[in-house]
């Protein structure tokens, strides 16, 4: 069975580069579609963008060129870069597995909070 | 604003059955794409419910279902228990060229009385 965990730092400054790392286990990142979404307090999911198992990835456009997601195949984990986050960035940050593009997010990591502030 | 529209909550007493709907545009529901619901516990990620707008992936209780009409969709609760507060949300997968390819609905809160 698929595990996934999120880790990173729990405080970024605004203006600054955001990077968590989903680690996964139980499954090898080089089969299926590995994404990250995000919530923040009190409301809705975003999804942020996806590394498919080829290597390719789509990201969300609101996100405007800030975000790049990358796989690590010899630690089988993957990773998440926002840059120049403001305020609203502030979320929890989920990890999550897809099997094909339109199947549904199956397996999700607890999720990791991330505040704004200087 | 989300693209799927859900109403913001829905409450009923133990053992009723209450139904969420999500609302979608031809970008998505409209055009066929498969709608699938998530349940977010109070301080937990969100888990699979329903995929594929009806199918059930194992371990969900059959007191949950799922339903399609048009550019809408449905989730059935029935038999209501206290375990199913939460927030529910619907996801699809949308083609709008200045979109998110992966889109959801704002959630909709379950009350049981």
């Amino acid at each position: 069975q698929v595990q996934l965990q999120e880790s990173g730092p729990g405080l970024v400054k605004p203006s600054e580069t955001l990077s968590l790392n989903c680690s996964v286990s139980g499954n090898s990142i080089s089969d299926y579609i590995w994404n990250w979404i995000r919530q923040p307090p009190g409301k809705g999911l975003e999804w942020i963008g996806f590394v498919h198992h080829s290597g390719s990835t789509n990201y969300n456009p609101s996100l405007k060129g800030r975000v790049t997601i990358s796989a690590d195949r010899s630690n089988n984990h993957f990773s998440l870069r926002l840059t120049s986050v403001t305020a609203a960035d502030a979320a929890v940050y989920f990890c999550a597995r897809k099997v094909q593009r339109r199947e549904p997010f199956d397996s999700w990591g607890p999720g990791h909070l991330v505040t704004v502030s200087s | 604003q989300p693209v799927l529209t859900q109403p913001p909550s829905v409450s009923g007493a133990p053992g009723q059955s209450v139904t969420i709907s999500c609302t979608g545009t031809t970008s998505n529901i409209g055009a066929g794409y498969d709608v699938h619901w998530y349940q977010q516990l109070p301080g937990t990620a969100p888990k699979l419910l329903i995929s594929g707008t009806s199918n059930r992936p194992s371990g969900v209780p059959d007191r949950f279902s799922g339903s399609k009409s048009g550019t809408s969709v449905y989730l059935a609760i029935s038999g209501l228990q206290a375990e199913d507060e939460g927030d529910y949300y619907c996801q699809s997968y949308d083609t709008s060229l200045t979109g998110s390819d992966y889109v959801f609905g704002a959630g909709t809160k379950v009350t049981v009385l």
